[in-house]
């Protein structure tokens, strides 16, 4: 069992509509837990990250962590075709980032 | 744009060969990353630097090593290529007081035939 579960999708959507990416994980000792957008053949960009349980909000990006579950997400609102992408889910502990295998989200005008 | 820069994009060899992947972190950061993203294994950490020395391994290859000059850039190399080493590569780089916070490169896609 991999440390970090995501599912791969793809996950398609109209413009405009709420989407929720998910992860889970195993590892207690991860403490840090970030989402990054990864456009074709390009290098992952951080999106935003979270230390504890809760919600952090970023404009139309909502990240929330259940530490007691070992599940995280991210919310997109009102969506875009330009949001189309893989997202990534990463988790940090002892100076590592451990991936998750990426959901490919599409967002149809 | 991170910041991050790498040479060279693309990186055609063949079975058996060494290859040099180079990069430049963001201006003041003094952690570099390696990461190496295939199909079938997703993003892998293979190993970080921060300010010349080595602080964290992953699952990096005996044939694989890196270094970390003084200047701050990196390079890693590969050697005795096998097909399977087909990947693209990544270096990340970070802020000092903040390794969580990794900014990645662009990537060398190498192909080994």
């Amino acid at each position: 069992q991999k440390e970090v579960e995501q599912d791969p999708g793809p996950l398609s959507v109209p413009e405009g509509a709420i989407v929720s990416l998910n992860c889970t994980y195993s590892n207690s000792a991860f403490q840090y837990f970030m989402w990054y957008r990864q456009y074709s053949r390009k290098g992952p960009e951080l999106l935003m990250y979270t230390y504890s349980s809760g919600n952090k909000e970023d404009g139309r990006f909502t990240a929330q962590v259940d530490k007691s579950s070992k599940y995280i997400s991210l919310f997109i609102r009102d969506s875009q075709p330009s949001d189309s992408a893989t997202y990534l889910c990463a988790m940090y502990a002892g100076n590592m980032l451990t991936f998750g295998g990426g959901t490919r989200l599409m967002v149809k005008p | 744009d991170s910041g991050v820069t790498q040479t060279p994009k693309h990186l055609i060899t063949a079975t058996g060969q060494r290859v040099t992947l180079r990069c430049s972190p963001r201006s003041g950061d003094l952690s570099v990353y390696w990461y190496q993203q295939s199909l079938d294994q997703g993003l892998q950490f293979l190993i970080q630097y921060y300010n010349g020395e080595e602080r964290a391994k992953g699952n990096i290859l005996e044939r694989f090593s890196a270094q970390q000059f003084p200047d701050l850039h990196s390079e890693l190399n590969l050697s005795s290529l096998e097909l399977g080493d087909s990947a693209l590569y990544f270096c990340a780089s970070s802020p000092w007081d903040r390794s969580y916070e990794q900014y990645f490169g662009p990537g060398t896609r190498l192909t080994v035939t």
